[in-house]
């Protein structure tokens, strides 16, 4: 069965300082992986999402995640924060290739943003 | 196109009652799915549906029943509502992207029930 940990239940940040929010996945074979973001009483927005090819991925408002397959990781970076990055973030992992695979996310990891 | 459209947005029941949270989405996704969101503990599958007259459980699936009669309609049914089912429910469809490969869900805005 496909997992995900989130080890960070709780990150505080200053504005401006670098971000890495971790997530480590379980799938028995090749994984799509994505990061969203969930600001209070809100949706899901997708910041960006791994499928295939380049294990750097570029996201929307300057985030960028990388796959690690030796170590089961796809970490979450940001190279200066800004206050408005204050929210949850998840991290989840689906199926590869054209099966009607689930998503299953992480526990979620709470962003707060110091002036 | 709307997107995934729930409702309601918020919603009050009493223990035993019944309801039914509504899910639609008119980008004509074959896949569509419920997950519940608690503290802490991330969204959690509930059901899922490949396509029209096909459903299947998820992580979550006890005190929840779901139909998939059109295309276009997901239906959520709490058949005796406890205390325990307290949380912001959100529908999602996905698409396959055939030709690039992989696929992207769209979420809708989220119900959030409270039992009392």
């Amino acid at each position: 069965a496909q997992s995900v940990t989130q080890p960070d239940i709780h990150i505080t940040v200053s504005e401006g300082a670098s971000l890495e929010l971790r997530c480590n996945y379980s799938y028995g074979a090749t994984p799509y992986l994505f990061w969203y973001v969930q600001s209070p009483g809100q949706g899901l927005q997708l910041l960006l999402k791994y499928f295939s090819g380049d294990t750097l991925v570029q996201g929307i408002k300057g985030f960028e995640a990388e796959f690690k397959r030796s170590q089961s990781s796809f970490n979450l970076r940001k190279p200066s924060v800004h206050w408005s990055d204050a929210a949850e973030y998840f991290c989840a992992v689906g199926a590869g290739g054209t099966s009607y695979g689930k998503l299953t996310f992480g526990q979620g990891t709470i962003l707060t943003v110091h002036p | 196109n709307a997107g995934v459209t729930q409702t309601p947005k918020f919603q009050v029941l009493k223990t035993g009652q019944s309801m039914t949270l509504q899910c639609a989405q008119d980008m004509n996704h074959e896949y569509m799915s419920w997950y519940r969101q608690d503290p802490g503990m991330g969204l959690r599958l509930i059901h899922y549906s490949v396509g029209a007259g096909i459903t299947d459980q998820g992580e979550v699936p006890n005190g929840y029943n779901v139909s998939r009669s059109t295309t276009e309609d997901f239906p959520l049914r709490l058949l005796s509502a406890a205390p325990s089912q307290t949380s912001v429910y959100f529908c999602a469809s996905r698409v396959l992207h055939r030709r690039q490969g992989g696929y992207g869900y769209t979420f809708g805005s989220g119900t959030r029930l409270t039992v009392v």
